[in-house]
């Protein structure tokens, strides 16, 4: 069955860039949406942004600025980038499939990768 | 941003309990209403969307209705691995925006 898998530095200094990778095994990439949720420890869950396999994004308005999502299909997978991060962007980083339709959700999700913004 | 809120934010109960959560949100969102579980240490689970249509593989005891502002997610008989942090989601617009939880503990 199709998996996703986050992969990344597990520690970021403040002021530089978190990125990340979702490796997905076990079915396309090509023809879905692919998303990237956060959430602080402790605390809920934060929406940053949705990728089409064609390269088509929408981001949080919250974290617009700082935000690149990217794919790239020949290695099935879809990557994250936040620039100038602070300590509030410490938090579990989950991606996770998009189900669209009428309805959209988020209907497959990796297990996360923890980040933390930290000298 | 369509802000979602929770309620209770906890809440006990024992096994073989009818449990319902309730999720409002500050404009009318139509059916765009999603439901995840998440157990400590885990990836949240879709088990509901679009309000009330279960997702495969989710037990029948989980049920979800509603349309608008106000939807409830209603567990008809708890079991043991029910005992979760459930939080619900809209689709409506963007940005996606989550409910802050609702802790079910065992009593």
């Amino acid at each position: 069955q199709v998996q996703l898998q986050e992969s990344g530095p597990g520690l970021v200094k403040p002021s530089e860039t978190l990125s990340l990778s979702c490796s997905v095994s076990g079915g396309p990439i090509n023809n879905y949406y692919w998303s990237w949720i956060r959430q602080p420890p402790g605390k809920g869950l934060e929406w940053i942004g949705y990728i089409y396999s064609s390269g088509s994004t929408n981001y949080s308005p919250s974290l617009k600025s700082r935000v690149t999502l990217s794919v790239d299909t020949s290695k099935n997978q879809f990557s994250l980038k936040l620039r100038s991060v602070t300590a509030a962007d410490t938090a579990e980083y989950y991606c996770a499939r998009v189900a669209v339709g009428t309805y959209w959700h988020f209907d497959l999700w990796g297990r996360g990768t923890l980040v933390t913004v930290s000298s | 941003d369509i802000q979602m809120t929770q309620s209770p934010s906890s809440l006990s109960a024992s096994v073989g309990d009818r449990v319902t959560i309730t999720c409002r949100a500050s404009q009318s969102i139509a059916s765009y209403l999603n439901w995840y579980q998440q157990k400590p240490g885990k990836a949240p689970k879709l088990l509901i969307y679009a309000a009330s249509s279960l997702q495969s593989g989710v037990p029948s005891r989980f049920s979800g209705s509603g349309s608008g502002t106000d939807f409830t997610l209603t567990i008809s008989s708890l079991q043991p691995e029910d005992f979760a942090t459930y939080y619900c989601q809209q689709s409506y617009s963007i940005p996606y925006t989550f409910g802050q939880g609702t802790k079910l503990e065992i009593k």
